[in-house]
């Protein structure tokens, strides 16, 4: 079946420690997107990619970096210079980035950082 | 980039019909209504998309009245499972990249 696949559910980071969110995709989707979702909130926009080896930031992307080598990769990472990275982590793709084509999210990784 | 306003939360009985009303006043000519629907631990998952007028599928309808400054989601007779959050989201405007931002949605809690 085709679909975003996140990994791993849940990680665990001390302080201080940069982490590495995964997000692959067998959809053959052109653009990719990283959310974060804090407990009873909405989803903010960290990060998206319309296309390979491009990349813009969204609403929240300090303390973020990402990379799109690869299409069906958009791997999300978390440094230390972000400030309260304990969070719900969503990745999702849509067909292209500028047609209103319906985003496929993956289930989500939820970071917690002591 | 277009804003969206939903209620933060409604409640219903299973078998009654919701309606959820989303409020976009900047919506761009060339901008689509999308509704998702999140469980808790999940990703939001599609329900429907449309730009004008009546939109029906399987599971929901989406009513957009000619000014496309709001639109209504309409869920038929509502079942405990169906207690989610619903998020309305404006599609991007091609010329302003491609910035998909998300309200707080309507959290629905369907009662027995």
């Amino acid at each position: 079946d085709g679909g975003i696949t996140q990994s791993p559910k849940y990680l665990f980071r001390k302080e201080g420690q940069n982490v590495t969110l995964s997000c692959e995709q067998n959809l053959n989707h052109d653009a990719m997107y990283w959310y974060r979702q804090d407990p009873g909130q909405g989803l903010r926009l960290i990060y998206y990619s319309q296309i390979v080896n491009d990349f813009q930031k969204g609403d929240i992307a300090e303390g973020y970096s990402v990379s799109r080598e690869k299409k069906e990769s958009f791997p999300l990472t978390v440094t230390s210079a972000q400030k309260n990275p304990t969070a719900f982590y969503l990745c999702a793709s849509s067909r292209t980035g500028g047609d209103n084509s319906p985003l496929h999210f993956g289930n989500g990784t939820r970071l917690t950082v002591t | 980039l277009a804003k969206t306003t939903q209620p933060i939360s409604m409640d219903s009985y299973e078998g009654q019909e919701v309606n959820i009303t989303c409020s976009h006043n900047n919506i761009a000519t060339n901008d689509y209504i999308t509704w998702y629907q999140q469980f808790p631990s999940q990703g939001p998952r599609f329900i429907i998309q449309g730009y004008k007028t009546k939109v029906t599928n399987e599971v929901a309808s989406l009513f957009i009245p000619a000014d496309r400054k709001s639109s209504t989601l309409s869920l038929p007779r509502v079942s405990l499972s169906d207690t989610a959050v619903y998020y309305c989201l404006v599609g991007p405007r091609s010329d302003a990249g491609n910035m998909l931002t998300f309200g707080g949605g309507t959290r629905l809690m369907v009662k027995p």
